[in-house]
């Protein structure tokens, strides 16, 4: 079966780090991918991993480990704008190649 | 470089009425995706395209659901007859295809529709 778990929500203070962890079990693993989603808006990608380790993008970070089936997403020096909805989606093996998404973390940051 | 595109942006309609969906996606995409996210869930496909042909529509409830992508560009997604609970954001995506790089897709604004 397919199966992806996100914490529901988190909070934060502005200007601190925050980590919002994932952890899946699918059929198949192609990579994985993390969205941001402001309310009322469309997801915009964030970041992708597909083999082992971190890779770092400005005030993002995201972390894979494969055999754990396990991957979080690391917020640095928060900011205000950063309080949205953050979506793990795997990504399936196979012919489609299609994504698989959490029901995703709304992360408030406060003052 | 223009984004996904999609119209209407929000649509209200009565149970039984049906309803269509338009999305235009990026220029030279091949693979074009919609989903169908409920308030406080991630997307669910519905259905996904490689240029004009169909490569998965598992999810689609295609008693009511139908979809097609004429020319490889543009696509249309339409319910007849809307039940209550087809209420969310339909939203479009495309990539450049499933086999290049990451696949990474671009999603458009979306429509939010409200059956009543």
């Amino acid at each position: 079966g397919q199966n992806i778990d996100q914490p529901t929500e988190m909070t934060a203070t502005e200007g601190a780090i925050v980590q919002i962890n994932c952890t899946y079990q699918t059929s198949g693993f192609n990579g994985l991918f993390w969205y941001q989603q402001h309310a009322g808006e469309a997801p915009t990608f964030l970041s992708y991993n597909v083999l082992d380790g971190l890779e770092e993008k400005g005030r993002f970070s995201s972390f894979l480990s494969r055999s754990k089936g396990y991957s979080y997403l690391l917020l640095k020096e928060l900011q205000m704008k950063d309080s949205a909805s953050y979506l793990c989606a795997v990504r399936d093996w196979g012919n489609t190649g299609k994504l698989i998404f959490g029901q995703g973390t709304t992360l408030q940051v406060k003052p | 470089e223009a984004g996904v595109a999609q119209s209407p942006r929000y649509k209200i309609i009565e149970k039984r009425q049906s309803v269509a969906f338009w999305c235009n996606p990026i220029s030279g995409h091949a693979t074009l995706y919609w989903y169908q996210q409920i308030l406080g869930q991630g997307p669910k496909l519905l259905i996904q395209f490689q240029n004009n042909g169909v490569v998965d529509d598992s999810q689609l409830p295609k008693d009511r659901f139908s979809a097609e992508r004429l020319k490889g560009v543009d696509s249309t997604l339409k319910i007849q007859p809307a039940k209550l609970e087809d209420s969310a954001v339909y939203l479009c995506a495309s990539s450049l295809g499933r086999d290049s790089g990451s696949g990474t897709q671009y999603f458009g604004p979306g429509t939010r529709l409200t059956v009543l």
